[in-house]
């Protein structure tokens, strides 16, 4: 059973340029989270999705980001428009549906450049 | 809002010395808490969970108490190792609708041979 697969792990990205970042969560996992590191902090909540459904968003900056779990396919987190600020470790958990704990993948660093 | 704080912040002890890490938090309204290693440039490892009713989990030579009431919960490491030296990071499950973690800002280990 692989683990939480992150991609890429790293990604440069200029000021102004779209940000995506990639996360499949472990087999038989509906619940993903998305959570932001930024140097010197601890992590930060961002979004929380199931299947086609954004359960929570408190997280997000509210403008820039945006954040899908699709029927098929990985969970994406967009940025647009990036900005320095922005650069940070993405992580990405995902859960069972009947068991709280959480499995973090290995996370995706943004820098702007 | 929960707030989760750890201390201390840095500790560095000798090889084979038992050690002792320390979380609280603000609101005893959590589901759980997990205690995760994060190694330099890398993802969270998940160690123990402790869920709201219970009191202590142990794993090898890590063992995690949770006191509610408190707001407290440790992590003892026995013996330790090199190779146990990272960023122990202490998050509580949220009650309320939202399953998001709530991060402390960890403690940096440092085990010297």
């Amino acid at each position: 059973n692989a683990g939480v697969m992150q991609n890429p792990r790293h990604l440069v990205r200029r000021r102004g340029q779209e940000a995506r970042l990639r996360c499949s969560p472990m087999k038989g996992h509906s619940h993903v989270y998305w959570y932001r590191q930024l140097p010197e902090e601890g992590l930060k909540f961002m979004v929380y999705l199931q299947k086609e459904n954004i359960i929570d968003e408190s997280g997000m900056p509210k403008e820039r980001f945006s954040a899908e779990f699709p029927k098929e396919g990985p969970s994406i987190l967009r940025i647009q428009q990036v900005v320095r600020g922005d650069s940070a470790a993405y992580f990405c958990a995902s859960s069972p549906p009947a068991n709280t704990e959480a499995f973090f993948g290995q996370g995706t660093r943004l820098t702007v450049v | 809002k929960q707030e989760v704080t750890q201390i201390p912040a840095a500790l560095s002890v000798p090889e084979g010395e038992n050690l002792v890490l320390n979380c609280s938090f603000t609101d005893s309204a959590i589901y759980n808490l997990q205690w995760f290693r994060q190694d330099p440039g890398k993802g969270l490892t998940s160690l123990l969970l402790i869920q709201s009713s219970q009191r202590e989990q142990t794993s090898g030579r890590l063992n995690a108490s949770l006191d509610k009431s408190s707001g407290r919960s440790t992590l003892y490491i026995a013996a330790s190792q090199p190779g146990d030296s990272a960023t122990y990071l202490c998050a509580a499950l949220e009650q309320g609708g939202s399953e998001k973690l709530v991060f402390g800002k960890g403690t940096k280990l440092t085990v010297n041979p």
